[in-house]
């Protein structure tokens, strides 16, 4: 199996503030990335396939990039709706894999 | 545009079946490649694919749940079944079904069934 690494776990942001989240696989997926948010009480939303791009109707603030086995999801100026859960998935290869999501919160 | 809900008894007995149904309307599937897929998150945890239903018939699962788990499509009634045995607390999470064209992302995803292993 493939194993998704992300980090960090969690982070304190403010409004307007540029985040970074990586994910590293344990072996090369090529592109074969998803991003996805997750607000609590909701299911997961796509917000970037195939490693940077961005799904129909996702704020351009979203961006991705990465390629093999490190990947990085970055929000270039956090909005209030943006304080969520951030999971990132392997679709290389099977079983699907998910990353331990990374917390966004409010600092 | 697809919508997906899941269906099923929010309470299973220890060691008996979870069998879960997800009804799918509106849009079009698509006559390309795609893929129904079930998923689960336990409460407060992350998220964990449990299998997938593919266009051509093919099924694929988790191993970690190869042994219990049966995924089936009857997609002229537009229905995708989730079946699990010998369920455990460890079992307990909410279930989404989920859709994805091969190369993309799972999108839509149903709202999500809490289920809980509990005599």
């Amino acid at each position: 199996d493939i194993q998704m690494t992300q980090s960090p776990s969690s982070v304190s942001a403010s409004v307007g503030d540029r985040v970074t989240i990586t994910c590293r696989a344990s072996q090369g997926i090529s592109e074969y990335l998803v991003w996805f948010q997750q607000i609590p009480g909701k299911a997961p939303q796509s917000l970037i396939y195939a490693a940077s791009t961005l799904q129909s109707g996702v704020p351009s603030r979203f961006s991705g990039s990465g390629s093999g086995t490190d990947f990085t999801l970055t929000i270039s100026s956090l909005q209030p709706e943006d304080f969520a859960t951030y999971y990132c998935q392997q679709y290389n290869s099977y079983p699907l894999t998910f990353g331990g999501g990374t917390k966004v919160e409010m600092k | 545009q697809l919508q997906l809900q899941e269906s099923g008894p929010g309470l299973v007995k220890p060691s008996e079946t979870l069998s879960l149904t997800c009804i799918v309307s509106g849009g079009s599937i698509g006559s390309g490649s795609y893929y129904w897929g079930w998923l689960r998150q336990p409460p407060g945890k992350g998220l964990e694919w449990i299998g997938s239903f593919s266009y051509s018939g093919t099924t694929y699962y988790n191993p970690s749940l190869k042994s219990r788990v049966t995924i089936s499509a009857d997609m002229s009634n537009r229905q995708l079944s989730l079946k699990l045995t010998s369920v455990t607390a460890a079992d307990s999470a909410v279930y989404f079904c989920a859709y994805r064209l091969r190369f993309f992302a799972f999108d839509p995803w149903g709202q999500g069934i809490l289920v809980t292993v509990s005599s």
